[in-house]
């Protein structure tokens, strides 16, 4: 396993287009995390999947944004009506949930760098 | 609710000098606390981690960090930077239930030859 992959990269669309990424985690990871970073700022929370279910969304998280993890493998977040406020860095994470007080590393992508024109 | 404040979104040292980089968090229970380094167009990579134990945590590449309760911080140290140091670190703060993340605005550490 190579760790958590993204694709694509980059992405450049011109405002108005629906624009899709994918995410795939680490193998045995069932915790799935997305986060949005504009530049010059840290990455903030948008939402988060245990297995295939989506457990939270921030209120970062528009209507026009949707995200999705069919059987608790990949997932894919899609941005309807882009809009030039949505440029910015798109990261996933995955890790392991126990549920307990454990805690175990969240391990991030290289994120796909949306440019909205 | 929590939150993070990192002190200085740019600090410059030389080569060989100490690297220290401020964070203060808030946090209504007892909290995970992590530092993050990110290089130019990459995803985020764990220096260290603090959940519970000893308070002074140490990291990869000469790093550590101390938890202080009662002054709510946990500032990164290194004793002596080096050219490869140069990137952006993120402090961030978590709890025991969902584990999502919440970042300071980050500090770009610059290191002069």
């Amino acid at each position: 396993d190579t760790g958590v992959s993204q694709n694509p990269r980059h992405k450049i669309t011109k405002r108005g287009q629906n624009v899709t990424f994918r995410c795939d985690p680490i193998s045995e990871h069932n915790r799935l995390y997305w986060y949005r970073q504009t530049l010059g700022q840290g990455p903030e929370f948008l939402t988060y999947f245990q297995n295939e279910a989506q457990l939270e969304k921030s209120r970062l998280l528009s209507d026009r944004f949707s995200a999705e993890r069919p059987k608790g493998s990949f997932s894919t977040l899609e941005i309807q009506r882009t809009e030039q406020g949505d440029s910015a860095m798109y990261l996933c994470a995955s890790t392991i949930g126990t549920g307990g007080a454990g805690y175990t590393e969240a391990f991030f992508g290289q994120g796909t760098r949306l440019t909205v024109v | 609710a929590q939150s993070v404040t990192q002190l200085g979104s740019h600090v410059s040292v030389s080569e060989g000098a100490l690297v220290l980089l401020r964070c203060n968090y808030s946090s209504s229970v007892p909290p995970y606390l992590f530092w993050y380094v990110q290089y130019p167009n990459q995803g985020l990579q764990l220096l260290l981690k603090y959940t519970t134990g000893a308070t002074l945590v140490k990291g990869i590449n000469g790093f550590e960090a101390e938890f202080k309760k009662s002054e709510t911080s946990f500032h990164l140290t290194k004793p002596s930077a080096h050219m490869s140091d140069a990137a952006e670190y993120f402090c961030a703060v978590s709890n025991t239930g969902r584990r999502a993340l919440t970042f300071g605005s980050g500090t770009r550490l610059q290191v002069q030859p």
